[in-house]
């Protein structure tokens, strides 16, 4: 069974903090790697799609980087605002997973605190 | 917005009672998707469509059935629900190419007592 991890489950920071966290993934058979943006009450939206290793991706203050050696991608907010409030999901998919269906990681949950 | 509507938005049905909810949409994406969505689980895959006719199972798929009799519908049904089904479900999509990028609807909530 493959298993997407995701840290830390929940995060509170104050405006203006900078942040980051992890998403964990089998390192064997990789394909992408997706990242989401999940505000409540919303839809998940897609942030980034990444499939080299040592991809960076940037949209904003959000960033994101890829190692598929070791099996993890760091996702970075720099300066975050109460807007950034949201849970993020990070998704792996692989060549061996049925018709390259995506993994979802169980999410970190973010609170921005004014 | 991706053009992916699901219908109802909200549901409260009794056990035992079938429920079907509808995923619609505009795109013409050929890969359609149900998940469901839990606290301490994130998203859960229930089923998928790979084209009209054409499904298969997901992690998740005990309890619950698809049809997909055209490109733009996605039925999910429930065909006697339980209070286990309480959940959000959504519909997503995907042109399937590459790196399959998935866009989701709105999501519907199911409340089963």
């Amino acid at each position: 069974i493959l298993n997407v991890e995701q840290s830390p489950q929940s995060l509170h920071v104050q405006e203006g903090d900078s942040t980051n966290f992890t998403c964990s993934f089998p390192s064997s058979n990789f394909y992408a790697l997706h990242w989401y943006r999940w505000e409540t009450a919303k839809s998940p939206e897609a942030l980034f799609v990444m499939t080299l290793n040592g991809d960076e991706k940037k949209k904003g203050r959000i960033s994101a980087t890829l190692n598929t050696k070791e099996g993890y991608s760091y996702l970075y907010i720099k300066g975050s605002q109460p807007e950034d409030s949201a849970t993020y999901l990070c998704a792996f998919s692989n060549y061996g997973g049925s018709q390259g269906n995506l993994i979802f990681g169980k999410g970190t949950k973010l609170s921005v605190k004014p | 917005d991706a053009g992916i509507t699901q219908s109802p938005r909200h549901k409260v049905t009794e056990t035992g009672t079938p429920v079907t909810l509808r995923c619609h949409q505009t795109e013409n994406h050929r890969y359609m998707y149900w998940y469901r969505q839990d606290p301490g689980h994130g998203l859960r895959l229930i089923h998928y469509s790979y084209g009209v006719k054409d499904t298969d199972k997901g992690e998740v798929s005990d309890g619950y059935s698809v049809s997909r009799s055209k490109t733009e519908d996605f039925l999910l049904t429930l065909e006697s629900a339980t209070s286990s089904q309480t959940s959000v479900y959504f519909c997503a999509i995907s042109l399937m190419e590459g790196v399959n990028e998935q866009f989701f609807g709105p999501g519907t909530r199911l409340t089963v007592l």
